[in-house]
């Protein structure tokens, strides 16, 4: 199975910083890698998808690059409605995992 | 607008069996491929199952695999998920995710861009 590990686990910033999440995964997975955002109680929204493809309605502050191992995802400009836990999932091949999440705290 | 109501949790003891549901609206069910993806208590997410669209093939993550089945009824818009021989470990809230994605000559690949709100399993005596 393909390992991913994002880094860091917990992440403490501010409203109006740039904040970037890392995830890497065991093997290559090409851009086969989609990103998840999750509120307390609430179930995960897909952000991104195929490493940097934004899926409809997110908005543009999100962005995702990387390729092969190594992936990022970027917020330009934190906003209060973006404080949550973030995963990444390889769907390059199944079973489809994911990272364990970065929780992102106001600072 | 695009929903998944799931049921069905609740609890069970070791050893016991449940079967989850998710009805579907919203969309063309039969046209999407889904998957059972699941968190233990302030945990992480664990994907656990895939069905094609068609209802075959079928993919399990090796936690559950020989003891849970997953199953889909198009005809109403339906998606199961039979668990046998829980364990203390299965304890989790459940959700039903759709896929979207594409097909290329290298493979197919796809994300999980609409959820349920979950169900809860909780096993335990």
């Amino acid at each position: 199975d393909i390992q991913m590990t994002q880094s860091p686990s917990t992440l403490s910033a501010s409203v109006g910083d740039r904040v970037t999440i890392t995830c890497r995964a065991s093997q290559s997975i090409s851009s086969w890698l989609a990103w998840y955002q999750q509120k307390p109680g609430k179930a995960p929204k897909l952000l991104i998808h195929d490493a940097s493809t934004l899926e409809s309605g997110v908005p543009s502050r999100f962005s995702g690059s990387g390729s092969g191992t190594e992936f990022t995802l970027t917020i330009s400009s934190l906003q209060p409605d973006d404080f949550a836990t973030y995963f990444c999932q390889q769907h390059n091949s199944y079973p489809y995992t994911f990272g364990q999440g970065t929780k992102l705290e106001i600072k | 607008e695009v929903q998944l109501v799931e049921s069905g949790g609740g609890l069970v003891q070791p050893g016991g069996s449940l079967r989850l549901s998710c009805v579907a609206s919203g969309f063309t069910f039969s046209s999407h491929s889904m998957n059972w993806v699941r968190q233990a208590p302030g945990k992480g997410l664990e994907w656990i199952s895939y069905v094609s669209h068609t209802g075959s093939p079928l993919y399990y993550a090796d936690s559950v695999k020989g003891r849970f089945t997953i199953s889909r009824d198009n005809a109403k818009n339906s998606l199961f998920l039979q668990m046998n021989s829980l364990r203390a470990e299965d304890t989790a809230l459940y959700y039903c995710a759709r896929d979207s994605g594409y097909c290329t000559d290298t493979g197919c690949y796809r994300w999980h861009d609409a959820w349920g709100q979950g169900t809860l399993v909780t096993v335990s005596s």
